[in-house]
């Protein structure tokens, strides 16, 4: 049971910018004082292991392009793909810490470029 | 490089029991927390177990407790997961995944490829 919810899919032409949300609640992204449990991404293509995005809200690993980026505010986060490109088409999960579940996911979105 | 490898996967009957291996290498295992996390057949990403570095704290989700050990050997480099009364919703992809280290660090560095495990008659 997934407690972090995102929409099921997003498309855009090549070039254009898409946005994924991922909203949780005062358990996860929410928690404590305002400020939360930091958010993280992970892109997962068919049939391969999901492989880190964006860590600690809107931190890019090494290797990552600048066309992802990330951002929290609350109980919600979003990530953005600016500059759309064919090899972004993939599934998307957002990933957090629940003081109840431990560590929870998002439902995924479905990224289709067009 | 980093690398991970589960093995075990296959197919078992309902009330059955399976082992699946995570193995390491291309880093300090004995020194981070590793993770089980599964994927149901067009589903998403699920929580399943975690082990501290030296083994002494293990966590796991609601849904497999009681029947789910996470285990680990350090001299070795490998990840065990036992399970035990399977059902047919635990059918999925199994990955073992590295948790990154550091004291607000919150989450998977490194996955590995998966292992299928299907629960049928």
């Amino acid at each position: 049971q997934s407690v972090l919810t995102q929409p099921p899919s997003v498309s855009g032409a090549p070039g254009q910018t898409v946005t994924i949300s991922c909203t949780g609640s005062s358990s996860n992204l929410g928690a404590g004082n305002g400020a939360g449990y930091a958010v993280h991404w992970y892109q997962q293509v068919p049939g391969a292991a999901p492989k880190l995005l964006l860590f600690d809200n809107h931190n890019r690993p090494s290797g990552v392009p600048d066309r992802f980026s990330g951002s929290k505010s609350g109980t919600s986060a979003s990530l953005a793909i600016t500059g759309l490109q064919a090899e972004d088409e993939a599934e998307y999960y957002c990933q957090s810490y629940d003081s109840g579940l431990f560590y929870v996911f998002g439902t995924g979105t479905k990224v289709t470029v067009l | 490089q980093v690398q991970l490898v589960e093995s075990g996967g296959g197919v078992v009957q309902p009330g059955k029991s399976l082992r699946l291996s995570c193995a390491a290498s291309g880093f300090a295992f004995n020194t981070y927390s590793i993770h089980w996390v599964r994927q149901a057949p067009g589903q998403g990403l699920a929580w399943v177990a975690v082990i501290s570095y030296d083994g002494s704290n293990k966590y796991y989700a609601d849904s497999v407790k009681g029947r789910f050990t996470i285990s680990r050997d350090n001299s070795k480099n490998t990840l065990y997961l036992q399970m035990n009364n399977l059902r047919p919703e635990d059918t999925a992809v199994y990955f073992c995944a590295r948790y990154c280290r550091g004291a607000s660090c919150a989450h998977f560095d490194y996955w590995g490829q998966g292992t299928l495990v299907t629960v049928s008659s």
